[in-house]
């Protein structure tokens, strides 16, 4: 998980935005990826970006990919309790199917 | 409904006695991979399978075994479990292909060895 590094913890009060940063090493990946981890599930799937792209939207959620600086964020307009959880970061280095994750950002949403 | 099913969910064991984790996935991937997770460590893969009879070490395999014998199985073997094996562990598949690939992960299996 070192190829791809996140914060550990954010705290936001609810209602506010949450941007989760994610700093990642391989240019060629393809594909960059937010995973969510709500407590007691596995990972699923929030969203993906196309390596072509600087940004994405979908609904509450905005990704934006800086290719040159390598870095990937994930924002989350008007936060709710409900979006408590772990966020992982991953890349698919070189294309390949095997994806590096980085540690997981947890996030804390309080009233 | 598409999904990747571990069993068992929670399970104690005793150091030395071996055990298996089992892992199916009814999407027809041929990707999967074991995963365990522990505070501040993260996801870290154990072992993963590019198809049929088709294993690799990831990057935490000792101790851990795999087989890969039919597509929709990939069971992950603990010969002789010692504590330091205590996490929660993650199954995932994923399709191969030309697209984002994306993984669907099992809901885990908490493995505690005492």
């Amino acid at each position: 998980g070192e190829d791809v590094e996140q914060s550990l913890f954010l705290s936001v009060r609810e209602g506010d935005s949450s941007v989760i940063n994610c700093t990642y090493t391989d240019s060629s990946s393809t594909y960059l990826y937010w995973y969510k981890q709500e407590p007691g599930a596995g990972l699923q799937l929030l969203t993906y970006i196309f390596s072509n792209m600087d940004m994405k939207q979908d609904q509450r959620l905005t990704v934006l990919l800086n290719k040159k600086d390598k870095h990937l964020s994930l924002r989350i307009a008007d936060t709710q309790t409900g979006d408590s959880a772990i966020y992982f970061c991953a890349e698919n280095p070189g294309g390949s199917y095997i994806p590096t994750f980085g540690r997981g950002t947890s996030l804390i949403v309080h009233p | 409904e598409a999904q990747v099913t571990q069993n068992p969910r929670y399970l104690i064991t005793v150091t030395g006695k071996k055990l298996t984790v089992t892992c199916s996935q009814n999407m027809n991937h041929e990707y999967m991979s074991w995963y365990r997770q522990d505070p501040g460590l993260g996801l870290r893969q154990i072992y993963y399978s590019m198809n049929v009879e088709v294993t690799d070490k990831g990057d935490v395999p000792e101790g851990y075994k795999v087989s890969r014998k039919e597509k929709r199985n990939f069971p992950l073997i603990l010969e002789s479990p010692s504590p330091n094996q205590t996490s929660l562990y993650f199954c995932a598949s994923s399709p191969q292909g030309a697209g984002a690939n994306v993984l669907t992960f099992g809901a885990g299996s908490r493995l505690t060895v005492l």
